[in-house]
């Protein structure tokens, strides 16, 4: 079957712009991931969803980070007044259900998100 | 809190030569440990992953981990290296929350396959 996909694949914005990055999650994936991979932080958790809510923003970086689940399906997480160090490739992940740990997180190609 | 070192950001072999990939967890409860490749431009895909069944994992394209408690480590290895095993390497711990876990990742390993 289809696994998750990402849109877009690459995006250039300039700084102090918005950017919209999309997922796509396995159907019926009932929970939902964003992760950061960044030459110098490595792969960072940013968010998790459990159906269209959020128990755990933990990770964003700051406040001009939000990220939104709708019909349990796709997410959206957006920037808002980017920043170089906004530079990364934002990964998304879903799994079937979220099982204390035991679970499957599979991951999405990710958005090489490049802020000049 | 849960953390993972692997050792070595680069580790080259031959063709056909063992594979070995370090990786130590910091876990302050019995941990669920995955090793997961990154193929260039793609995203993550899970080679194994142990949750406290049988201590030896065998996972996809011949790669095997062994989970050992009293060393606190989760090594990754394959007896040859193939050509096509040349990627990067990350080693994951989960962080157990109430329902619900999160990855924690090492820095990474690329696997540098010489013929």
């Amino acid at each position: 079957g289809a696994g998750v996909s990402q849109s877009p694949s690459n995006k250039v914005t300039e700084k102090g712009k918005d950017v919209e990055l999309r997922c796509d999650p396995i159907s019926g994936h009932t929970a939902l991931y964003w992760y950061r991979q960044s030459l110098g932080q490595g792969l960072e958790f940013l968010i998790y969803f459990q159906g269209n809510s959020a128990p755990d923003k933990s990770g964003l970086p700051s406040d001009r980070f939000s990220a939104e689940r709708t019909g349990g399906s796709v997410s959206t997480l957006t920037i808002q007044r980017t920043q170089q160090e906004d530079s990364a490739v934002y990964l998304c992940a879903s799994s079937l259900v979220a099982s204390g740990g035991r679970d499957t997180q599979y991951f999405g190609p990710g958005t090489r998100l490049t802020v000049l | 809190a849960q953390s993972v070192t692997q050792l070595g950001s680069h580790v080259s072999v031959s063709e056909g030569a063992l594979v070995l990939l370090r990786c130590n967890y910091s876990s302050s409860v019995p941990p669920y440990l995955f090793w997961y490749v990154q193929y260039p431009n793609q995203g993550l895909q899970l080679l194994l992953k142990y949750t406290s069944a049988a201590t030896l994992v065998k996972g996809i394209n011949g790669f095997e981990a062994e989970f050992k408690k009293s060393e606190t480590s989760f090594h990754l290895t394959k007896p040859s290296a193939h050509m096509s095993d040349a990627a990067e390497y990350f080693c994951a711990v989960s962080r157990k929350n109430s329902g619900y876990s999160t990855l924690t990742f090492g820095k990474g390993t690329m696997l540098l396959v010489s013929p």
